[in-house]
């Protein structure tokens, strides 16, 4: 049974700061890697992939993988009140089905 | 917005009852998750449908069955209801990249069970 682990939180940054998202994975095989951000109240949406060792960015967010440490984070930049959510990181389930298994979510607060 | 679609939004139902969730998929999308989300966790794969065939399960039990049909919308039904099934039922479609574990959700069918 695949596992990701995250923090659950509240992790609590003021306006303007950058915020660490951190997630860890338990099978070393796995190849893609995704977070989402959920609203109090909504579905989960789809805001970063990464497959490859490194640094991806897109905007404020910035996605961070090691595989070495199975161990991959989420930045966000310049904070805003708005990133208020509970970020969800998931890896694919296995390789016959193509969907995910998730972690419980880190609860992101941006003080403003 | 994803551009898949659920219904019910919200339902209430007795400890016991049947229901039936309903999604509608990305345009151009051939594959259907179920996920289901209790309060403070992160979604649980139900099953998972691939042209009209179920392609693989969670650990969920066989009163959890589903449907897609030619259109690639789903159904998911739930026999003799439980507490513990109060949750948000997620439907999510993929595109037909089979390379590509995507999941693009809908806003969620909120079940409560009394």
């Amino acid at each position: 049974q695949k596992e990701v682990e995250q923090n659950s939180g509240p992790l609590s940054v003021p306006e303007g700061a950058i915020a660490s998202l951190n997630c860890t994975y338990s099978d070393r095989g796995s190849q893609s890697f995704f977070w989402y951000r959920q609203y109090s109240g909504k579905s989960p949406e789809l805001i970063m992939s990464i497959y490859s060792n490194g640094d991806k960015e897109d905007g404020r967010f910035t996605a961070q993988l090691n595989k070495a440490s199975q161990y991959v984070s989420l930045l966000i930049r310049d904070s805003q009140p708005s990133d208020s959510a509970t970020y969800l990181c998931a890896v694919p389930l296995d390789t016959g089905r193509r969907a995910l298994t998730f972690g419980s979510g880190t609860r992101l607060q941006v003080q403003p | 917005e994803t551009g898949v679609t659920q219904s019910p939004t919200h339902l209430i139902k007795t400890r016991g009852q049947q229901v039936t969730l309903r999604c509608s998929s990305q345009s151009g999308h051939n594959t259907v998750s179920w996920y289901q989300q209790a309060l403070g966790q992160g979604p649980q794969f139900i099953f998972q449908y691939y042209r009209e065939e179920e392609n693989g399960r969670g650990n969920f039990p066989p009163r959890f069955s589903g449907l897609q049909f030619p259109n690639y919308s789903s159904e998911l039904n739930v026999n003799a209801l439980e507490l513990d099934d109060s949750a948000l039922y997620l439907c999510a479609s993929s595109p037909p990249d089979r390379g590509s574990y995507e999941q693009y959700f809908g806003p969620g069918t909120r079940l409560t069970v009394t």
